[in-house]
């Protein structure tokens, strides 16, 4: 697609429930990245992947979070047990390679997750 | 920890003046970006200028780099009511297993009065 598409825009769980969140990254886009930003903050690293590597898990802040990739498609964000502590927009990022010098990242729109 | 640390958290002016925003950091970078925020959601990439390079235009936007002091600077001339947003400044990291990795600061809240 033109852009990076998530879904769904807004999510309302309560707590102790699963969430998967989608990502739909820019068709040839090799690297993708999972952010979290909760309400007036900056944006917190969650997981980076690249391609057939490993991914960069460092940023996942608990066992209850998850993400997988597909090859270079689809990629979901999986939190087990949500908390009330978890509600904050998460942004899903692409570009054509990791470490690219030119084009920056493009963000989708971002997940709204409320945790009730 | 937050690689990037924005000053000031929040900057008020008036349509037609010019913005200054500053970035910090403290490990060696690959390049370092900013981004703009409209209403908490998707962000949208402004410039991007590489570690070696110390000045970057683009339109009404200048970015400078100075990677001895480990800080940038966002400058917005002749701003205008629609500049108003977050802006973020983050670093790509330059090397290793996380290469390129893209860690972000807290932003600036910028408003801009008609």
């Amino acid at each position: 697609g033109a852009g990076v598409s998530q879904s769904p825009s807004n999510k309302v769980t309560e707590k102790g429930k699963d969430v998967e969140l989608r990502c739909d990254p820019i068709s040839g886009h090799t690297a993708l990245y999972w952010y979290r930003q909760r309400l007036g903050q900056g944006l917190e690293f969650l997981i980076y992947f690249q391609g057939n590597s490993a991914p960069d898990k460092s940023g996942l802040p608990s066992d209850r979070f998850s993400a997988e990739r597909t090859g270079e498609s689809v990629s979901t964000l999986t939190i087990q047990r949500t908390q009330q502590e978890d509600s904050a927009v998460y942004l899903c990022a692409s570009s054509l390679y990791r470490g690219d010098r030119v084009r920056g990242y493009t963000f989708g729109s971002g997940t709204r997750l409320t945790v009730v | 920890s937050q690689q990037g640390e924005e000053d000031p958290q929040a900057l008020s002016i008036q349509e037609g003046e010019n913005a200054t925003m500053n970035c910090s950091y403290k490990t060696s970078i690959n390049n370092l970006q900013w981004y703009r925020q409209n209403s908490g959601r998707g962000l949208v990439h402004l410039i991007l200028i590489r570690s070696n390079e110390r000045e970057k235009h683009s339109g009404r936007l200048r970015v400078t780099l100075d990677t001895s002091k480990k800080s940038s600077s966002l400058l917005i001339t002749a701003s205008r009511a629609a500049d108003t947003a977050s802006y973020f400044c983050a670093t790509a990291n330059a090397g290793g297993t996380s290469y390129g990795k893209l860690t972000f600061g807290q932003g600036t809240i910028l408003t801009v009065h008609p």
